[in-house]
């Protein structure tokens, strides 16, 4: 069965510090993709970066950068040089193929962490 | 492009009740999840609807229904309402749900009495 787990419930930092967030996972399948999503006090969720299983490049967007190894099933974000705007809980989901070779529009989520920047 | 659209933002019901939740895409995605999200469980899939066929549903009661319109707009209901259903609602909408980023709205908050 499929599984995400983040192991951190809450992190606190100060701003300027550089947090990584951690998540494992479990799953069955050769295909799949993994996501992180933030969730600010507003409570909607935002998608931040999309990685299939095939694809194990470690990609950086400005201040945020995702380790993905499959040798270890995580899939790790770092936020560089955080800021009190990046305060919010932060998801790592899971796709998987359902039966019928899609995954048909679940999303696993893992607990989350809930990162506080402090100024 | 609008974002995906729930309504009401906020619902009280008593138990007993019932409740529909709408959900609009956004303009061109044909995929629309239903998520429930609590204290204690986390952010859970209830069910999920391509071009107005339900395609997979989580481990939720009966009482979790849905239903998506040829225009893609999506509805929930939850029949006979109990007070552990008092969570946050959210809708998500991709372009063909399968392993595509999925947009979310930002949700209903059902407190139930």
């Amino acid at each position: 069965a499929q599984k995400v787990t983040q192991a951190q419930t809450e992190i606190s930092v100060v701003e300027k510090e550089d947090v990584t967030l951690d998540c494992v996972y479990e799953t069955r399948d050769t295909t799949y993709y993994l996501f992180w999503y933030k969730q600010p006090p507003s409570g909607e969720l935002v998608f931040l970066i999309r990685r299939n299983s095939f694809d194990e490049q470690n990609e950086i967007s400005g201040r945020y950068s995702w380790n993905f190894q499959k040798s270890t099933s995580s899939f790790n974000f770092t936020i560089t040089a955080s800021q009190v705007v990046d305060s919010a809980v932060y998801f790592c989901a899971l796709s998987e193929a359902e039966v019928g070779g899609t995954s048909y529009g679940k999303l696993t989520f893992g607990q989350g962490t809930i990162l506080t920047v402090h100024p | 492009k609008a974002g995906v659209t729930q309504t009401p933002r906020y619902l009280i019901k008593t138990r007993g009740q019932q409740v529909t939740l709408s959900c609009s895409p956004i303009s061109g995605h044909r995929s629309v999840s239903w998520y429930q999200q609590t204290p204690g469980q986390g952010l859970q899939f209830l069910f999920e609807y391509f071009s107005e066929t339900q395609r997979n549903k989580g481990n939720f009661p009966g009482r979790f229904s849905g239903r998506q319109f040829s225009n893609s707009r999506s509805e929930m209901n939850v029949s006979t309402l109990e007070l552990g259903d008092s969570a946050l609602y959210l809708c998500a909408s991709s372009f063909r749900g399968d392993y595509n980023e999925q947009f979310f709205g930002p949700g209903t908050r059902l407190t139930v009495l």
